[in-house]
């Protein structure tokens, strides 16, 4: 069966700094990895997905993720963090079948002044 | 650029209610979800269906059941709502088959049961 674990509930970064949120996968067969953005009061917005064509992949607003399948992971990444980045961050992977995706438990990214 | 609509943004209902939450997308999509929110725990899928009149259970159906009459709308139906319903409940569309669909969201309904 196919799960995300995101490590970390809650992230905190000074404006500027680096941006690393952690995500590994299980997943049986090559899998379809995603990161959606939740701005506060709003709904999911994707940021970018990984779907085999290139191993790092760049999404909007300045990020990007790496697929490293040697070490089951998709971390999210933005080199300078800026004060509209705050919000619920959600990996997520494809089941296997259809359309359905797995969702992580989300991990809060603050950022201080 | 796709909009998914939900009816209502807020929502207090009573224990025993029965509750309606609609769902409007306006791309065309196959594929309609249903998911609950609930913090440290993420997205949970309640139900989902790719087609209209077809339906199929999520990791979580218990309480609740789905209508989808039109290929454009994606009704959850809380039939008894009990306090335990009390969540942030979003829905998603995406178009055609296959894993790498991008599903897209509505703003959600966050419903209060007392």
């Amino acid at each position: 069966a196919q799960s995300v674990t995101q490590l970390g509930s809650h992230v905190s970064v000074s404006e500027g700094a680096l941006v690393l949120l952690r995500c590994n996968y299980s997943s049986s067969v090559p899998p379809y990895l995603f990161w959606y953005v939740q701005y506060p009061n709003q709904g999911l917005q994707l940021l970018l997905k990984y779907t085999s064509a290139a191993t790092l992949v760049k999404g909007i607003n300045g990020f990007e993720a790496e697929f490293k399948k040697s070490e089951t992971s998709f971390h999210l990444t933005k080199p300078s963090a800026h004060m509209s980045d705050a919000a619920e961050y959600f990996c997520a992977v494809s089941d296997g079948s259809a359309s359905k995706i797995i969702f992580g438990s989300g991990t809060r990214l603050s950022i201080r002044p | 650029d796709v909009k998914v609509t939900q009816s209502s943004r807020y929502l207090v209902k009573r224990t025993g209610e029965k509750v309606f939450l609609e769902c409007v997308q306006d791309m065309d999509h196959e594929n309609m979800f249903w998911y609950r929110q609930d913090p440290g725990l993420g997205l949970r899928l309640i139900y989902f269906s790719y087609d209209v009149k077809m339906k199929e259970k999520g990791d979580i159906p218990e309480g609740y059941s789905v209508s989808r009459e039109k290929k454009e709308r994606f009704s959850l139906i809380l039939e008894s709502a009990s306090t335990n319903q009390t969540s942030m409940y979003l829905c998603a569309s995406s178009y055609g088959s296959g894993p790498r669909q991008t599903q897209y969201f509505g703003p959600g309904t966050r419903l209060l049961v007392l």
